[in-house]
């Protein structure tokens, strides 16, 4: 156990729908990432979260968004899915130099 | 901005023969730089980092330094065994070793070692 949790570890839904990927950081850490990896573009930095502010911004859709709530878990929102959203969404947290720890991921599958 | 180039893959390997993942980067500044193995069905794990030019970061009977001279940080070990099959990602991320803000990863290299 990495002590970053995420769920569902899977996920089907169909296209048009719209889900919610949660991530429970590592104790004490205060930034969460999330990084999207699919076969095509391989592992992607979606954005960052530190004690409840958003810190940086990757390549992420304007149908999907982030937040991270008080208690510093945080919760990926994906809208109006396409057959291209399928991919492991991974979540990660951090905090100075002890380094990242990332979450076993959620497999999302889109049909 | 910031790219990690990994050589292509997939590697197969017998045990206990001798590899060598390459692994090239572009940033600006002075970046740390990391290794991560994933094996199948689990998230990525650390396996060795790097935060300065000519460290050497080692584990588990592996290693990378970090070459600044030619941007590289290219991860060995003496002997695989069976159990290193897995995914191998090269990353980048923030200078000074702190781990804030985002890592840039390769595309990743499959490793396949037979006994």
């Amino acid at each position: 156990d990495s002590g970053v949790t995420q769920t569902p570890k899977h996920l089907i839904t169909a296209t048009g729908q719209r889900v919610t990927l949660r991530c429970s950081p590592r104790s004490g850490d205060l930034s969460v990432y999330w990084y999207q990896q699919s076969l095509d573009q391989g592992l992607q930095f979606l954005i960052q979260y530190y004690n409840g502010e958003e810190r940086a911004k990757g390549n992420i859709l304007e149908r999907f968004s982030a937040q991270q709530f008080p208690d510093l878990h945080s919760e990926l929102n994906l809208s109006s899915l396409e057959l291209g959203d399928s991919a492991l969404y991974f979540c990660a947290s951090s905090a100075g130099f002890t380094g990242y720890t990332f979450g076993s991921g959620t497999r999302l599958t889109v049909v | 901005g910031n790219s990690v180039t990994q050589m292509e893959g997939p590697v197969t390997l017998s045990e206990e023969a001798f590899l060598t993942i390459n692994c090239t980067y572009t940033a600006t500044g002075y970046p740390s730089l990391f290794w991560y193995v994933q094996y199948p069905g689990e998230g990525l794990q650390l396996l060795l980092k790097a935060t300065k030019a000519d460290d050497k970061g080692s584990n588990k009977g592996f290693e990378a330094t970090y070459r600044k001279e030619t941007t590289s940080f290219h991860l060995e070990k003496g002997s695989v065994q069976v159990s290193d099959s897995a995914v191998y990602f090269c990353a980048l991320g923030n200078a000074g070793g702190t781990s804030y803000g985002k890592l840039t990863f390769g595309q990743g290299t499959i490793l396949t070692v037979h006994p």
